[in-house]
């Protein structure tokens, strides 16, 4: 019963370059989060997704930064022209269809630790 | 928008003795309230949650109370033992509009002295 993965689980970038993400939701979940974890602190919202769909992306930068999830294959997190300040840890989680109107369980996997130097 | 304030940022307890961590919410609609535990580079792992309906929840060591009028809700450890030392976030939820993106707190960083 494997649980979410994502890879690579670290990735340095030089500033200007494109980072690539990607996490493959437990066997089954339909939907999938990504955060973004700072240094020393707690966890952030980005963007929600679910097959083919983003349904809210309220918390991801305007530029630079695309969430997709297709229908086959893992979710894809890219960062264009990366600069320093987009180093951190970036989770995926997911959770299977949610029932209304109790939210469900959300799994984090390891994490991707992004270096931009 | 949701805010979740957790308090305190960091806890020392002697091994044995139990742990507290509160935190409190601003949005009435938040119906789901998980805990996580994360280890110095590792993934927040997922140990306890409360749905709106309950007041309180309880498995094993850990203990889980949601007071809605007050809009706050705790995690209490009971018998901390080394293992328990790692960061821990409340987070606060709800099914709004289909989305349910995870609000958390600033995290508890809490060692547990042998």
């Amino acid at each position: 019963n494997a649980g979410v993965m994502q890879n690579p689980r670290h990735l340095v970038r030089r500033r200007g370059q494109e980072a690539r993400l990607r996490c493959s939701p437990v066997k089954g979940h339909s939907h999938v989060y990504w955060y973004r974890q700072l240094p020393e602190e707690g966890l952030k919202f980005m963007v929600y997704l679910q097959k083919e769909n983003i349904i809210d992306e309220s918390g991801m930068p305007k530029e630079r930064f695309s969430a997709e999830f297709p229908k086959e294959g893992p979710s894809i997190l890219r960062i264009q022209q990366v600069v320093r300040g987009d180093s951190a840890a970036y989770f995926c989680a997911s959770s299977p269809l949610q029932g209304s109107p109790s939210p469900s369980e959300q799994y984090f996997g390891p994490g991707t630790r992004l270096t931009v130097t | 928008g949701e805010n979740v304030e957790q308090h305190p940022s960091t806890l020392s307890v002697q091994e044995g003795d139990s742990a507290v961590i509160k935190c409190t919410y601003s949005d009435s609609a938040s119906n789901y309230f998980p805990w996580y535990k994360q280890e110095l580079g590792k993934r927040p792992q997922l140990i306890i949650d409360i749905r709106s309906n309950v007041g309180e929840k309880k498995d094993q060591r850990i203990a889980v109370t949601l007071n809605k009028t007050a809009k706050h809700f705790s995690l209490h450890i009971t018998e901390t033992q080394p293992e328990d030392s790692a960061v821990y976030f409340c987070a606060a939820t709800s099914f709004l509009q289909g989305a349910q993106k995870l609000v958390f707190g600033q995290g508890t960083r809490l060692t547990i002295n042998p």
